[in-house]
């Protein structure tokens, strides 16, 4: 059971390029969304997904699409990125809403 | 902005001192749950807290839930260095819909031997 995996770790892009980060989960869990950690910040939420072929934006969507075509996978993509996208990025995943979230081991990213 | 408070930013502790890190809304919230990350890591959840007045203890650790659902706590007695770490809140406000859980910018938490 390894939960929520999430690729690449580290990723370093350069201004304009776009990129996919991968997330999945092997709970079954219907509800999945993505955080950015920025110092001082907390987690800010991007989207989330109640299930699969529905998502809605959260705290800061601009700049960052996602889908949800099964359960298990939730991918966040970066249209053109841009050095304000540097961050830690989160996946997580939980059975319900309201329930507990398990997190991924994040991915860096690096936009110069 | 960020719409749940969460104070002090930076705790700096003597080892087998206790303190408290406070988590403020000002929206009525569904539930409040809290997070442990390690330098380096991801966050890990603590507890959830759910009922008015709640409050619910992990060995040194105490949660709790304020009456009126807007505020939280978590008072750590006789901190060790395994302590160490940043403690997030997360609340759900009522009005939300299920899935926007929303944090605090976190207590990062220093202990000194």
């Amino acid at each position: 059971n390894a939960g929520v995996t999430q690729t690449p770790k580290f990723q370093v892009l350069k201004t304009g390029q776009s990129m996919t980060l991968q997330c999945a989960q092997d709970m079954n869990h219907e509800y999945m969304s993505w955080y950015r950690q920025d110092p001082g910040m907390g987690l800010r939420l991007i989207h989330y997904s109640v299930g699969a072929g529905i998502t809605d934006q959260g705290e800061v969507p601009n700049g960052y699409n996602v889908s949800r075509s099964t359960t298990e996978d939730f991918p966040l993509r970066l249209l053109s990125a841009a050095p304000s996208q540097t961050s830690v990025y989160f996946c997580a995943s939980s059975y319900s809403g309201a329930s507990p979230l398990h997190f991924g081991n994040g991915t860096r990213l690096t936009v110069t | 902005g960020q719409q749940v408070m969460q104070i002090p930013q930076y705790q700096h502790v003597q080892e087998g001192e206790d303190f408290t890190t406070y988590c403020n809304s000002s929206t009525t919230l569904s539930n409040i749950q809290w997070y442990k990350q390690r330098p380096g890591g991801h966050p890990v959840f603590l507890i959830q807290l759910v009922k008015s007045g709640e409050v619910k203890k992990q060995k040194r650790l105490t949660f709790q839930f304020g009456e009126a659902k807007k505020n939280s706590s978590l008072h750590i007695t006789a901190t060790q260095t395994t302590d160490v770490g940043t403690y997030f809140c997360a609340g759900l406000k009522t009005t939300d819909s299920w899935g926007k859980l929303q944090f605090g910018a976190g207590t990062q938490v220093v202990v000194t031997p």
